[in-house]
């Protein structure tokens, strides 16, 4: 089955300044990467995805690559805000949300201001 | 739009007991994905119901069933309760439909505690 791995396990930044979060999968069948956002107590929610057709795809300050020969896809975010701190995970699926989506095991972002 | 439903918030079951817990997914859904989520792990998979059927199955053991309705809502069971059920459980739900957006939406979770 699909194997997901994350790294880093925790990022601490300073307000403003850039983070990024790297994740490889082992599936060469898997399509569709999402990134999910989890606050203490929420469930998690969807920021951005990227389909394996696409190699980025940005929305406003965050951005996500993904390089499929290597099997590695990563999270940017850029002028990082204290509201950014939170539990970020990357998935891994063959097929969108419909299939079952293979998670990293997260990394606990802390924007200093 | 309420978006993904779950109940209860939290839980406290004992070792042994049986629990249910409920989702009603988001409007337009019509597929439901349940996911446990251990403290500091990321979600693992349990399984997705799409017509009232489940449709694929991560690596739980039988003890953890579920069920979907006409109307999509889902509930997870789970027998046999063990002190290492104890977690979040997770509701996403997605639809199947050709064209459509098929990202899948989660739920705030259920806390579930076993003692």
């Amino acid at each position: 089955g699909e194997n997901v791995e994350q790294h880093p396990s925790t990022l601490s930044v300073q307000e403003g300044d850039s983070a990024v979060i790297k994740c490889t999968y082992s599936d060469s069948a898997s399509n569709y990467f999402p990134w999910y956002k989890q606050e203490l107590g929420k469930g998690p929610q969807l920021i951005i995805d990227i389909r394996s057709n696409v190699g980025e795809k940005k929305d406003q300050r965050i951005a996500v690559t993904l390089n499929k020969t290597a099997k590695h896809f990563s999270l940017h975010i850029t002028e990082t805000q204290p509201e950014d701190s939170a539990v970020y995970f990357c998935a891994a699926s063959r097929n969108t949300g419909r299939r079952a989506l293979t998670f990293g095991s997260g990394t606990r972002l802390q924007v200093q201001p | 739009d309420a978006g993904v439903t779950q109940s209860p918030t939290h839980l406290i079951k004992t070792r042994g007991q049986q629990v249910t817990l409920r989702c009603s997914p988001k409007s337009g859904h019509d597929t439901v994905s349940w996911y446990q989520q251990a403290l500091g792990q990321g979600p693992q998979f349990i399984f997705q119901y799409y017509e009232e059927e489940e449709r694929q199955r991560g690596n739980f053991p039988d003890r953890f069933s579920g069920h979907q309705f006409p109307n999509y809502s889902s509930e997870l069971n789970v027998n046999a309760l063990l002190l290492g059920d104890s977690a979040l459980y997770l509701c996403a739900s997605t639809t199947n439909g050709q064209g459509l957006r098929t990202e899948a939406f989660f739920g705030q979770g259920t806390r579930l505690t076993v003692v």
